[in-house]
């Protein structure tokens, strides 16, 4: 079946500093890729996606790439800010009915 | 745009009362979506909707039941409830294709005690 795996949070990060969160899945066919961004009290916006292999998606300074070769789709920004503190979910739909599969979750804190 | 919005915030019920989330879109989506967020489990699917009249179960559809007569409703209905229900509960809508996203509200976090 269809599943997502994220790493572990939170991600504690300084301001300026270099993100990576890693997203791995497994699907079949060529699944549609999405990134949303969960802030404090609110409900999932989505962050990114991509809907084929090499597709770079991107918004907001955020990027992830799919790579089916890894079955990987990495979050990642160059300079995080303090207001980038949020949960990242990484997800996948291919059902055709857009029925996501999300991953756990991943926290993120960034630190003046 | 309101897009999704969901009611009420918060609620606590006592065990076995009974109690309907609402959801409502104004982006004539077809498709609608409730999921329930566990901390440390993401997001799971209770129930979707491909359109006004035709429902299905998703992954935790056990203690819940929808209707959808409109496109813009698509309300969530505890019948029992139980401790286990205790969560935050996300409605979404989309147009349904794969590559297209999926548009949320805010949430309701419900307690049962």
């Amino acid at each position: 079946g269809n599943s997502v795996t994220q790493m572990e949070g939170p991600v504690t990060l300084s301001e300026e500093a270099f993100l990576t969160i890693n997203c791995t899945y497994t699907a079949t066919g060529y699944p549609s890729l999405f990134w949303y961004v969960q802030y404090p009290g609110e409900g999932l916006q989505l962050l990114l996606k991509a809907t084929k292999a090499d597709d770079k998606g991107s918004n907001k300074g955020f990027e992830a790439t799919y790579r089916k070769e890894t079955t990987s789709f990495h979050l990642e920004k160059g300079s995080v800010q303090v207001s980038d503190s949020a949960v990242y979910f990484c997800a996948l739909s291919n059902t055709g009915f857009q029925k996501l599969v999300f991953g756990t979750g991943t926290r993120l804190l960034v630190s003046p | 745009n309101a897009g999704v919005t969901q009611t009420p915030k918060f609620r606590i019920l006592k065990i076995g009362q009974s109690m309907t989330l609402q959801c409502a879109q104004d982006m004539n989506h077809n498709y609608m979506y409730w999921y329930r967020q566990d901390p440390g489990m993401g997001l799971k699917l209770i129930y979707y909707s491909v359109g006004a009249g035709i429902t299905d179960k998703g992954e935790v559809p056990n203690g819940y039941n929808v209707s959808r007569s409109t496109t813009e409703d698509f309300p969530l209905r505890l019948e029992l409830a139980a401790p286990s229900q205790t969560s935050v509960y996300f409605c979404a809508s989309s147009w349904g294709q794969d590559n297209q996203p999926q548009h949320f509200g805010d949430g309701t976090r419900l307690s049962i005690l």
